[in-house]
């Protein structure tokens, strides 16, 4: 079975700066996608960044990119030139490349507050 | 606006009852998936359909059971609702499998 582990529960940083939020996760697959999802205080949860494992190229997504590092199972989110509409909670989640059951698998989340 | 519609948008009830959760999915999704949104268990996948066929099971009760239709809406019924029940309930649907979800706004049911 595949984890995904958000080891910071809450982060908050200064608007216009940049922040960094970890996730790893675990599995044996070669083929998968990871994503990072957003909640805002209205609870729709928002997509972000994909990224797909056989990609060595990391995704960017305007001010939103990504540090994929499959060797490590590492998959961080650098939000550039933070703004107060980015403060919510951020999930990182995992699928496997496998048609046929593409349920996503998330992590426990990470609170970022923007500090105007 | 992610396009994915659910209904209602909050549901409060007794435990012992039975509630049905609506999900449109975007036009042209052929996927539904179901996940509970709860303080002890996170986000958790509850099930999936694809085109009208159940096609993945999470961990999803034997009181709860779901279904998609031909116009490819999706009902989740969850029944002898117990306190622990209470979440917020989302429907996503997806294009391509495997894709991106796209999330609706969530039904939050108070059982109480």
């Amino acid at each position: 079975a595949q984890t995904v582990t958000q080891s910071q529960p809450e982060m908050s940083v200064q608007e216009a700066e940049t922040v960094t939020l970890s996730c790893t996760y675990d599995t044996s697959e070669n083929n998968y996608y990871l994503f990072w999802y957003k909640q805002p205080p209205s609870r729709q949860m928002i997509l972000v960044i994909r990224q797909e494992a056989y990609k060595q190229q990391n995704a960017t997504e305007n001010r939103f990119s990504v540090n994929f590092q499959k060797a490590a199972k590492s998959f961080s989110l650098k939000i550039s030139d933070s703004q107060l509409g980015d403060t919510a909670m951020y999930f990182c989640a995992f699928m496997k490349h496998n048609f046929g059951n593409e349920k996503l698998t998330f992590g426990t989340g990470t609170r970022l507050t923007i500090i105007p | 606006d992610s396009g994915v519609t659910q209904t209602p948008k909050h549901l409060i009830t007794a435990t012992g009852q039975r509630v049905t959760l609506r999900c449109s999915p975007r036009s042209g999704d052929l996927s539904v998936y179901w996940y509970q949104q709860s303080l002890d268990q996170g986000l958790q996948f509850l099930i999936q359909y694809y085109n009208g066929e159940e096609r993945a099971k999470g961990n999803i009760l034997e009181r709860f059971s779901a279904q998609q239709f031909p116009d490819l809406h999706s009902e989740l019924n969850l029944s002898s609702l117990e306190l622990g029940d209470s979440a917020l309930y989302f429907c996503a649907s997806s294009a391509d499998t495997p894709g991106n979800q796209y999330f609706g706004p969530g039904t939050r049911l108070l059982v109480l």
